[in-house]
């Protein structure tokens, strides 16, 4: 049984640019979570997605956006990248209910 | 504020003896609380969960947990240390007024010495 699975492990970009981070969820879920973890600190809750709608933000700007498509996998989009979104991007899949949610090993983003 | 306070930034602990990492939380209502380890450069494993019923949770690698909602803590227990134990540790807390998010704590870096 696969885990949560995500792409690509690491990424480099400049400031300015947009990335496009790619999660599969454990088999059996439908519901994908997103969290930004800084260096040193704990994860952050970006946004939610359940039947391909955002059902839940966190205190993050609009230039994060996200999507799931109907086979359950999700993608978080960040447009005009800051220094400081350099950070471990974690997915989390769960069923629906608050079932315990289950991390992806997570992508390194590295914004020069 | 819905907040969760891991008060050490580090544990350093001998092999054997047995391990405790601390974690208090400040929330409304009922939450469902977790604990998560993560290795360097790698995701969260699920540890453990408390979400009703006996205080004392059983988790995965032996570790277990206690709650207390009187003093509003969910400490992760552990009766002997093993190196390989030696992990960066969260707290998280769930459920509160409905919300799905989780809200982890800083982490906890346990040191496990031979």
């Amino acid at each position: 049984d696969a885990g949560v699975t995500q792409s690509p492990t690491h990424l480099i970009k400049t400031r300015g640019q947009q990335v496009t981070l790619r999660c599969s969820p454990k088999s059996g879920h439908d519901t994908v979570s997103w969290y930004q973890q800084a260096l040193g600190q704990g994860p952050q809750f970006i946004f939610q997605y359940y039947e391909e709608e955002e059902r839940q933000r966190g205190n993050f700007p609009d230039r994060f956006s996200g999507h799931q498509f109907p086979n359950y996998s999700s993608e978080l989009n960040v447009n005009a990248l800051l220094l400081g979104d350099s950070a471990l991007y974690l997915c989390a899949s769960s069923r629906l209910g608050g079932g315990t949610q289950y991390f992806g090993p997570g992508t390194r983003l590295t914004v020069l | 504020a819905q907040s969760v306070a891991q008060p050490e930034d580090q544990v350093n602990v001998a092999e054997g003896n047995p391990l405790t990492v601390k974690c208090t939380y400040s929330v409304s209502g009922n939450p469902y609380l977790f604990w998560y380890v993560q290795y360097p450069n790698r995701g969260l494993q699920f540890l453990l969960k408390y979400i009703t019923g006996d205080n004392l949770v059983k988790g995965s690698y032996g570790f277990e947990a206690e709650f207390n909602k009187s003093q509003t803590s969910f400490h992760l227990k552990k009766p002997s240390a093993l190196v390989s134990d030696s992990a960066l540790y969260f707290c998280a807390v769930s459920g509160i007024s409905g919300t799905y998010k989780y809200i982890f704590g800083t982490g906890t870096r346990l040191k496990v010495l031979a």
